[in-house]
């Protein structure tokens, strides 16, 4: 089985912190996502990658930048974090060139900045 | 772009009945796939189902299946005999086809909760 790792499930830091998310598959896929879900808005991209050192903006990049430095490797950075960007943050990865195949979810990071 | 939109933000039901879970979506391309995805309180996002718009016919997995209507833009998720391990998030999802995912990623309705009661 596909499995997508985050290296925390829950996350406390303090507003103006850098900190970092990060996400590994063990599947070799070429696709990764970070995505942000908040009750009521369901989830939101905020960044995508399709290879290794690429990277696209989602629909709220602000505040979040990436690095993928290794194919199996995404991270998600908040350079200065704020009490806005506290929210449920999902990685997920995919096959390139399979459209339609499915994604494969991390079980999420409970992100909290006081 | 496309949006997708859940009328539901909570249904209840009682275990072993019949639940049907609304999805209505817009968006101009021809070719698309449609997803149900499930999230228990594990958090794990489970991918329930999947229909290809130009398939006519409606897709299955066992207790699930969908209605797809695509002139009506409409994509609804039934659940028959419905059990306590179903109670989750349900979210309906939309991506073009092509893509693989891309910048577009999925684009996710704002779900709907379902609690099947004992």
């Amino acid at each position: 089985d596909v499995k997508v790792t985050q290296s925390s499930r829950y996350l406390v830091k303090r507003t103006g912190e850098k900190v970092f998310l990060e996400c590994v598959q063990d599947m070799d896929h070429e696709n990764m996502f970070w995505y942000r879900q908040d009750p009521g808005l369901g989830l939101r991209l905020i960044y995508f990658s399709y290879d290794v050192k690429m990277k696209e903006k989602g629909d709220i990049p602000e505040g979040y930048s990436v690095s993928r430095e290794k194919k199996e490797r995404f991270s998600l950075i908040l350079e200065s974090a704020s009490t806005n960007q506290t929210s449920m943050y999902l990685c997920a990865s995919s096959s390139a060139g399979e459209a339609g195949e499915k994604l494969f979810f991390g079980s999420g990071t409970q992100l909290s900045v006081l | 772009a496309q949006t997708v939109t859940q009328s539901q933000p909570e249904m209840s039901v009682q275990e072993a009945e019949t639940v049907t879970l609304s999805c209505t979506y817009d968006t101009s391309e021809n070719n698309y796939y449609l997803f149900w995805y499930k999230q228990p309180p594990s958090r794990q996002m489970i991918l329930v189902i999947r229909q290809e718009a130009y398939k006519q016919q409606n897709a299955t997995e066992n207790r699930f299946s969908v209605n797809f209507q695509k002139a009506a833009k409409s994509f609804s998720l039934k659940i028959s005999d419905s059990q306590l391990g179903d109670t989750a998030m349900y979210f309906c999802a939309f991506m073009k086809h092509g893509s693989g995912g891309g910048a577009d990623g999925l684009t996710f309705g704002k779900g709907t909760h379902l609690i099947i009661q004992p």
